[in-house]
């Protein structure tokens, strides 16, 4: 079974720049998970979605940070424009849903997007 | 406020002995714990779970611990191997938060097992 994938794997630009970071969960997990890692600290949920619709994204800096999830499927999430302090490692997870439809206690996690803002 | 702690940021251990790392949270209302172990370059890989209603639970070499009246977790490696070698993380959240799931993480403990 193929798991969460990510792209880029690495990203560098300068700070007020845009950057977008593309996940493709592990396949008939319907929630979606974003997180960010800054170094030295465990991950911080960014935005989940279930299906193509948001459950929670009160994490979110929504000036300046975006997430897509437009067929249920793969996601985006876009940066714009970026600062210094958003140099962190950018984790997408996925999960099943139970047939109650609250997700699996298990998220399921990519390698990430290694951000670095110059 | 960090809800989840892990106070050690490292832990050096003997190749065959037992690896102890330990997790407190401080907020009562998370009922499911997860361990995670991280190598360099890769993402979170799931280890283990448990729920509040149970105080122990074992997969193999790995157990985890859980001390509901002292917001306290442990994972114990039993034996540890060079393999082990790997950054853990602590993660909790609140099963009646309904469709919610956001983890709330502890800052990683490095166990390095020694050859």
């Amino acid at each position: 079974e193929a798991g969460v994938a990510q792209s880029p794997r690495y990203k560098i630009i300068e700070k007020r720049q845009s950057v977008a970071f593309w996940c493709n969960p592990i396949s008939g997990h319907a929630t979606l998970y974003w997180y960010q890692q800054i170094l030295g600290q465990g991950p911080k949920l960014l935005i989940q979605f279930q299906n193509n619709g948001v459950v929670d994204d009160s994490q979110l800096p929504k000036d300046r940070f975006s997430a897509e999830r437009l067929k249920g499927v793969d996601s985006t999430l876009k940066i714009q424009p970026a600062k210094l302090e958003d140099s962190a490692v950018y984790l997408c997870a996925s999960s099943l849903l139970r047939p109650s439809g609250r997700p699996k206690n298990i998220q399921y996690f990519g390698a990430g997007t290694r951000l670095s803002v110059l | 406020d960090q809800q989840v702690k892990q106070n050690s940021p490292s832990l050096s251990v003997q190749e065959g002995r037992i690896s102890i790392l330990n997790c407190d949270y401080t907020n009562s209302m998370f009922d499911y714990f997860l361990w995670y172990k991280k190598y360099p370059a890769e993402g979170p890989t799931f280890l283990i779970s448990i729920s509040s209603i149970k105080d122990k639970n074992e997969d193999g070499r790995f157990t985890v611990f859980l001390n509901k009246s002292a917001k306290h977790l442990s994972l114990h490696i039993v034996p540890s191997q060079p393999g082990d070698s790997a950054v853990y993380f602590c993660a909790a959240f609140t099963i009646s938060s309904g469709s919610a799931r956001q983890l709330t993480f502890g800052s990683g403990t490095q166990l390095t097992v020694l050859p």
